[in-house]
Parts: structure tokens; C-alpha cells; sequence
């Protein structure tokens, strides 16, 4: 199956800046990729799915100006959140559907202060 | 809507007992149901799959059958090993090309 690599691992940046974080498909060229949002103790939820050369669709209640996504190549897929605040903090995961199966990548903490 | 009600946890056992974890859905259509498994530190792995009624997933031990009755899909496994510590998603690939998350329940396995 798809191999998910996902940088940075962990991420802490200050209130007001911009973060990426980037999501390749090592080994599948993925048309689509979705990224979700984990918050501590709690299930995965879906924010966007990501589609090459054009733009994603996002999620009811996602602000897409603040949750940039790029996906220019089919291995490569960018989140951006701009102007970071405190309750953007959250562990972010992108993923890869491939022959009947979702591949996660392991995921990027992000913690603003 | 697409839904996935998942058994609150946490829910801690002894090595060698049986676990439970239920898992019931709400979807149009003929979903595809899932268990993933993430081991702490690691990212989400598929543990097991079933695509159509009366199908049983089944890996490392751990079993769940997709009842169309019931709309159900528990996890089961007749003997938990400490390494099986981890947090279980029970989830639904809807015919709108996307997956839901049950909560997620915690296991933790005492030696």
C-alpha cells in the first residue's frame, strides 16, 4: 500500500505566524489526499480533501482562508495555517486512499503559543 | 448523515482477557467499515476491514463481523497482549468517498 510521510513531525510557533506542513506519497501518485485534525483524546476529523491541480473542498465549518491547502504534484500535498492561534494547537494527519484502503501519515503536532 | 457511534473508553484490562469494543453506524448505501488502531507515538494502521454484510476482518488476533441487522461492527479479541495498548478507531468509508471516525476508545493491557 501507499507510503505516507508527513514533516514536521512537530512543529511550536508563535501566535500570529504561518506554519506548512507537507504530505508526500512516497510510492503511489495520489490524485487525492485528505487531511484531517485530531484534537487530544478525541477522533479524527476531516478537514479538507485535497485535489491535485486544482482546488480542495473543505469541510462544513473550515475556514479555507486559514487552512491554506496546495496539492501541486501528485506526491506532494501542503497545509498552511496562517496567522496561528493558540486553539489551532492540534495534531494534523493527511492521508491516501489506495486500492480500497486509507494510508495515514504519522501525523504533525502543532502547537502555537 | 454518515455516523460512527464507538464504545467510550477508557477501558483497562489484565493480560489474557477478552475485549470487547462496540462499534454501530449510521449510513446511506452499503458503507465499507473499518478498525484502525494507533499505537502510542505512531500514526493511524488499518487493523482490519470488512466491505459488504455478514464479511469478518480479521488481523493479529482481532476479529469483527459487518452485521447489516444490527448496523454493528465490533472489535473482538479472545486474548489481549500488553503490546495491544493502544487507542482503536472504528470507522465508515461512505459512498460520498469519505471516512468518519467513531471517538476512539483506549485500551490498556496490565501484565
Amino acid at each position: 500500500g501507499a507510503v505516507v510521510s508527513q514533516h514536521p513531525s512537530r512543529v511550536i510557533c508563535k501566535s500570529g505566524t504561518s506554519v506548512k506542513i507537507e504530505c508526500r506519497s512516497l510510492d503511489f501518485q495520489a490524485t487525492t489526499m485528505f487531511w484531517y485534525r485530531q484534537f487530544p483524546k478525541q477522533s479524527l476529523m476531516l478537514m479538507a480533501t485535497s485535489n491535485e491541480g486544482s482546488k480542495a473542498t473543505y469541510e462544513q465549518g473550515v475556514e479555507k482562508d486559514k487552512f491554506l491547502i496546495n496539492h501541486a504534484s501528485l506526491t506532494l500535498s501542503t497545509l498552511t495555517v496562517t496567522s496561528a492561534h493558540p486553539e489551532d494547537s492540534s495534531f494534523y494527519i493527511c492521508s491516501v486512499w489506495d486500492t480500497g484502503e486509507l494510508f495515514f501519515g504519522e501525523g504533525s503536532r502543532l502547537t502555537v503559543l | 448523515g454518515n455516523s460512527v457511534t464507538q464504545m467510550e473508553g477508557p477501558v483497562t484490562l489484565s493480560e489474557e482477557a477478552f475485549l470487547t469494543i462496540n462499534c454501530t453506524y449510521t449510513a446511506t448505501g452499503y458503507p465499507s467499515l473499518f478498525w484502525y488502531v494507533q499505537y502510542p507515538g505512531e500514526g493511524l494502521q488499518l487493523l482490519l476491514k470488512a466491505t459488504k454484510a455478514d464479511d469478518k476482518g480479521s488481523n493479529k488476533g482481532f476479529e469483527a463481523t459487518y452485521r447489516k441487522e444490527t448496523t454493528s461492527f465490533h472489535l473482538e479479541k479472545g486474548s489481549v497482549q500488553v503490546s495491544d495498548s493502544a487507542v482503536y478507531f472504528c470507522a465508515l468509508w461512505s459512498n460520498d468517498y469519505k471516512l468518519s471516525f467513531g471517538a476512539g476508545t483506549t485500551v490498556t493491557v496490565r501484565a
